[in-house]
């Protein structure tokens, strides 16, 4: 079983839709959490942390759930741009501790 | 502001030939990753360092190695390389702040072994 785990998706949402997908991990001293993008052939970008209260981000709102180890990404009113692969990061806090990536969860915005 | 610099951006190599990936991280950051991210495929942890020392290492070949010099700017040696070896490699620096270690990825290298 892989640490971090993603539905691949692809999950098409129409323009405008609400668009949500979760991310399991498994190391219960997992410290610090994340939500990258990644466009095809590009480097993945940090889109937001996800904290333990949740956060919001614009359009972006991100959950973490430390009982059952998963955390989620939901996508309001989904724009064309939005098209992406969505990376869940997970990491410890201590300095110099390796990030580990799910597997990405891929949405496409149609009109 | 200033970001993870990777060079070079594109390199083509032969069956057994050597290759050498740079990475400058961001300014400030003392941790560094390599990531190896094959067609299709999830970003594969291969090697950290963090104060010029290695912290951390994932699936990284034998025939690869790696190391961060005095100025923080880190080199991925790989030798005896592979078809198998043609993928994008991300450098990633970070630094602990209040936030966690949020990671900034260089824009990749694309190594096709032919």
């Amino acid at each position: 079983r892989k640490e971090v785990e993603q539905d691949p998706g692809p999950f098409n949402v129409p323009e405008g839709a609400t668009v949500a997908f979760n991310c399991t991990y498994s190391n219960s001293a997992s410290q610090s959490f994340f939500w990258y993008r990644q466009d095809c052939r590009k480097e993945p970008k940090l889109l937001m942390s996800v904290y333990s209260s949740g956060n919001e981000d614009g359009r972006f709102t991100a959950q973490l759930n430390r009982a059952s180890q998963y955390i989620s990404l939901l996508i309001r009113d989904s724009k064309l741009s939005d098209s992406a692969t969505y990376l869940c990061v997970v990491g410890r806090e201590a300095a110099g501790n390796k990030l580990t990536f799910g597997g990405g969860t891929r949405v496409l915005v149609k009109p | 502001a200033a970001g993870v610099i990777q060079s070079p951006r594109h390199l083509i190599k032969e069956k057994r030939e050597t290759a050498t990936l740079k990475c400058y991280p961001i300014p400030r950051h003392d941790t560094v990753y390599w990531y190896q991210q094959g067609p299709g495929q999830d970003p594969q942890f291969l090697i950290s360092f963090y104060e010029k020392m290695q912290s951390d290492k994932g699936s990284i070949p034998d025939r690869f190695s790696a190391q961060q010099f005095s100025d923080y700017h880190s080199e991925l040696n790989m030798s005896s390389l592979e078809l198998g070896d043609s993928a994008l490699y991300f450098c990633a620096s970070s630094t602990l702040g209040t936030e966690g270690t949020e990671a900034f990825f260089g824009q990749g290298t694309r190594l096709t072994v032919v």
